[in-house]
């Protein structure tokens, strides 16, 4: 069965970093676009960046851009996203969807939580 | 980018009622690209229906979507015990930003 599994979240300061991974297993990763999304607390969702099976095609939204980068090692079944100058608005819960443009979210991880805070 | 507005905020239903969930576009959306998320407390989003109208894998049929163009509707047709929940539409394909709506909770009334 379709498994994802988020990790790498936690507390981080305002202006720090940090990396989200996203294992993947139960089908063809390579096949499918995979997407970030994310929940802060008691708020909807928000889509927060694609990517295409090769990686050849990247989104993201307005309000990363620049400071988010998502990545995928299709050997590795994984997919991750690294985040740089992190501000108390990204803190949410993230997670991990087979996902992309064209594709609806039929798969989601349970999420991880980024909490940016001093 | 395409923005979605969704109404009411919260329905107030019974058990075995009918639901009718808003969904409207900024700008005309492809109906191959427009999807409806059920999210319970503590747990990620579920897909009930992409383009448009189709049903994904598992779900029942008192769950339906329609509409076309600005304007989207998702129906549950009698409300069970575990239909209350939170509901967001989505677009995914009419613009390269994906995005969704701000969610209708359906609470027992």
């Amino acid at each position: 069965q379709v498994q994802l599994v988020e990790s790498g979240g936690g507390l981080v300061k305002p202006g720090g970093s940090l990396r989200l991974s996203c294992a993947a297993s139960g089908f063809t990763f390579s096949d499918y676009y995979m997407s970030w999304i994310r929940q802060a607390p008691g708020k909807g969702l928000e889509w927060v960046s694609y990517i295409s099976s090769s990686g050849s095609t990247i989104y993201y939204a307005d309000s990363v851009k620049g400071r988010f980068t998502i990545s995928r090692d299709n050997a590795k079944n994984s997919l991750y996203l690294q985040m740089n100058s992190l501000r108390a608005e990204d803190t949410a819960v993230y997670y991990c969807a087979r996902a992309g443009y064209s594709y609806p979210a039929d798969y989601w991880g349970q999420g991880t939580l980024v909490t940016v805070s001093s | 980018e395409i923005v979605l507005t969704q109404s009411p905020g919260t329905l107030s239903l019974s058990p075995g009622e009918r639901a009718t969930l808003s969904c409207r576009a900024s700008q005309s959306v492809s109906s191959s690209y427009l999807a409806w998320y059920q999210q319970k407390p503590g747990q990620a989003p579920r897909l009930l229906i992409y383009g448009a109208s189709s049903r994904a894998t598992g779900i029942p049929d008192r769950f339906s979507g329609s509409g076309s163009g600005t304007d989207f509707t998702l129906t549950i047709s009698r409300l069970e015990p575990e239909d209350f929940a939170v509901y967001y539409c989505q677009q995914y394909g009419s613009s390269p930003e994906l995005t969704f709506g701000g969610g209708t909770k359906v609470e027992i009334k």
